[in-house]
């Protein structure tokens, strides 16, 4: 297996445009999951899905963000508009059944909103 | 509820020195323990999990780590280190209280000099 699949690697953007994030987990892992990485706030998860379905996206920081996930092999994660504050890198990761699995991570997207 | 502290931001050591990495953790119920690790720029990779076996857990790359239920600790250490060791490391921790979504420490910085 490839392991997670993020694109695109990096993102330059400028402020008020639409941003999508992409994601393939891997082949039979029920659980996906959205985290944000900054300097300032560390490792955040934004939102998790079970067998495509969001659970909880109490993280996700406001309406601007939205996740989807129309079947098991892919998930996007969307911003709009995009601000400045949104800059950091945002990972995906999945996992074979709950939490307590092992989580493998994509490389992550480097997002840069100007 | 479940939380997770690492102790220090940023640790230094010497190629061939000791490695110590110190976690805390609180969790209401028998908790699944991590560590991963984060090279520059690249995705969250596991290095260890303890998950109600042995309590001295042996991981990749020589690393090793003991759950202390009594002093709530599941501290990371290596017994040379090595400069490709050098990265950012996570303490996760996942007590199945309801949702088994995992908790991540703010990481530990381990640099190591030649």
């Amino acid at each position: 297996d490839a392991g997670v699949i993020q694109s695109p690697r990096h993102e330059v953007t400028e402020m008020g445009q639409e941003v999508t994030l992409r994601c393939k987990p891997i082949s039979g892992h029920d659980y996906l999951f959205w985290y944000r990485q900054t300097m300032m706030r560390g490792l955040e998860l934004l939102i998790y899905f079970n067998n495509n379905v969001p659970i909880d996206d109490s993280g996700m920081p406001e309406d601007r963000f939205s996740a989807k996930m129309p079947n098991a092999s892919f998930s996007t994660l969307k911003i709009q508009p995009s601000e400045p504050r949104d800059s950091a890198v945002y990972f995906c990761a999945s996992s074979p059944q709950t939490g307590i699995d092992t989580q493998y991570f994509g490389p992550g997207t480097r997002l840069t909103v100007l | 509820a479940q939380s997770v502290t690492q102790l220090d931001s940023h640790v230094s050591v010497s190629e061939g020195t000791p490695v110590l990495l110190r976690c805390n953790y609180s969790s209401s119920y028998s908790p699944s323990l991590f560590w991963y690790v984060q090279h520059p720029n690249k995705g969250l990779q596991l290095l260890l999990k303890y998950t109600s076996a042995a309590t001295l857990v042996k991981g990749i790359n020589g690393f090793e780590a003991e759950f202390k239920k009594s002093e709530t600790s599941f501290h990371l250490t290596k017994p040379s280190a090595h400069m490709s060791d050098a990265a950012e490391y996570f303490c996760v921790v996942s007590d199945g209280g309801g949702s088994y979504i995992p908790t991540f420490g703010r990481g530990t910085s381990l640099i190591v000099h030649p």
